[in-house]
């Protein structure tokens, strides 16, 4: 089967840090990716992941495990801009995302 | 780079007409698109997975009589909403692939409103 599972809503403090957790089912597995998408907006991409392991770029980063399904977003030194929601999406063997519904994160000054 | 364009960005249109949307790859061939919507608090849904040259692909549920999908050039889709309904209303959102790569480039989007 497919699913992706991930919390629905977050509040987080402005300069502190978040992590936002994404279980998956895929057949076909070939990475995970995540996306940020302000209301009202198209995504943007933030990270994918093919391989086991944490990536790090700038204040975000994303790790994966392969064989526990499992995939985190952490979001350090959180800023009020960072409000959006955080979509995580595995790529199946079409090539085809598989989305989770979106985690809505809040952040309070 | 991996500009995808869309074309229009919001449209209002009247119950029972059609509307048409483009997607466009600004700077790569895009051997296949993606056609989303996306209804408020929701995520995005996959409506239908064209290939240039050939039929799309279009997901359970989603009647391919109604949602016209073309993909006649390496850079060019288009998505027609053929008799649109009230229910038809929301964003609409396009996304490519190159030939290479795996990851998908979105469109900005089209918020569709039917009246």
């Amino acid at each position: 089967g497919q699913n992706i599972d991930q919390p629905t809503e977050m509040t987080a403090t402005e300069g502190a840090i978040v992590q936002i957790n994404c279980t998956y089912q895929t057949s076909g597995f070939n990475g995970l990716f995540w996306y940020q998408q302000h209301a009202g907006e198209a995504p943007t991409f933030l990270s994918y992941n093919v391989l086991d392991g944490l990536e790090e770029k700038g204040r975000f980063s994303s790790f994966l495990s392969r064989s526990k399904g499992y995939s985190y977003l952490l979001l350090k030194e959180l800023q009020m801009k960072d409000s959006a929601s955080y979509l995580c999406a595995s790529l199946n063997s079409n090539y085809q995302l598989i989305w989770g519904a979106g985690t809505k994160l809040i952040i309070k000054p | 780079g991996a500009v995808v364009s869309q074309h229009p960005s919001w449209v209002i249109c009247k119950s029972g007409t059609s509307v048409k949307i483009e997607c466009r790859s600004l700077d790569f061939q895009a051997t296949t698109m993606f056609w989303y919507r996306q209804f408020p608090k929701q995520s995005l849904m996959l409506m239908a997975t064209s290939n240039e040259g050939s039929k799309a692909t279009y997901e359970q549920g989603v009647e391919k009589d109604k949602f016209l999908i073309n993909h006649a050039s390496l850079t060019l889709s288009t998505l027609t909403v053929t008799s649109a309904h009230p229910e038809d209303s929301s964003f609409y959102i396009c996304s490519a692939r190159g030939t290479t790569d795996y990851e998908q480039y979105f469109g900005p989007g089209t918020r569709l409103t039917v009246t």
